[in-house]
């Protein structure tokens, strides 16, 4: 079974730091990954989508990198700012010879990130 | 924009009641499902469907029943709520089409059995 894994778990800095958020997980033999945004209390937000044959996505600030054969993934927030604050999770999907997964998730815990002005 | 609904932000409900969930999205995604959220426990999958009148079970369905009549719309049913089903409900679909598999998801339902 698929386990994904975030580091750190909770991550506390001043506005205008770059950021680096780590996900892993154990297989590698992964359809896609995922990376959304939860503010407390709602949803989540789609942040970058990265498919297995890329190696990373780009939205604005967000920078999302994929290391398939090790098992990694890093998401890069360039020039934070308070509004960034919000948990950030990772979510992969197994690959369809993995057998039938019908498009279902595996998601890491998570991590908090909190921006201060 | 795909747009994923959910009928309640907030629920409240007795011990042994029977809960509706509903879930509505507006692109004609073929996949739907049900998740709950708990601190330090992680989002867990409930039930998914992927296709009108099919479902399978996720990690944690005990307690818990699905229908869908129509692709648009996903329900989750509660069949005697119980204080341990108290929790955040979230609800996503995506489609296989296009390559594209992006998950959305739904504002999420906070629901308290008492």
């Amino acid at each position: 079974k698929q386990e994904v894994t975030q580091i750190p778990a909770a991550l506390s800095v001043p506005e205008g730091e770059n950021l680096v958020l780590n996900c892993s997980f154990t297989d590698s033999a992964i359809y896609n990954l995922q990376w959304f945004r939860q503010d407390p209390g709602k949803g989540l937000t789609s942040l970058l989508l990265i498919q297995s044959s890329q190696r990373e996505q780009t939205s604005g600030r967000l920078n999302a990198s994929l290391d398939k054969s090790s098992g990694r993934s890093t998401l890069y927030i360039a020039a934070s700012q308070p509004g960034d604050s919000a948990t950030y999770l990772c979510a992969v999907r197994p690959s369809k010879n993995r057998g039938s997964t019908l498009g279902r998730l595996y998601f890491g815990r998570g991590t908090q990130l909190t921006v201060w002005p | 924009d795909v747009k994923v609904t959910q009928s309640s932000r907030y629920l409240v409900k007795r011990t042994g009641e029977k809960v509706f969930l509903e879930c509505v999205q507006d692109m004609d995604h073929e996949n739907m499902f049900w998740y709950r959220q708990d601190p330090g426990l992680g989002l867990r999958l409930i039930y998914f469907s992927y296709d009108v009148k099919m479902k399978e079970k996720g990690d944690i369905p005990e307690g818990y029943s699905v229908s869908r009549e129509k692709k648009e719309r996903f329900s989750l049913i509660l069949e005697s709520a119980s204080t341990n089903q108290t929790s955040m409900y979230l609800c996503a679909s995506s489609s296989d089409r296009g390559g594209g598999n992006e998950q959305f998801f739904g504002p999420g339902t906070r629901l308290t059995v008492l």
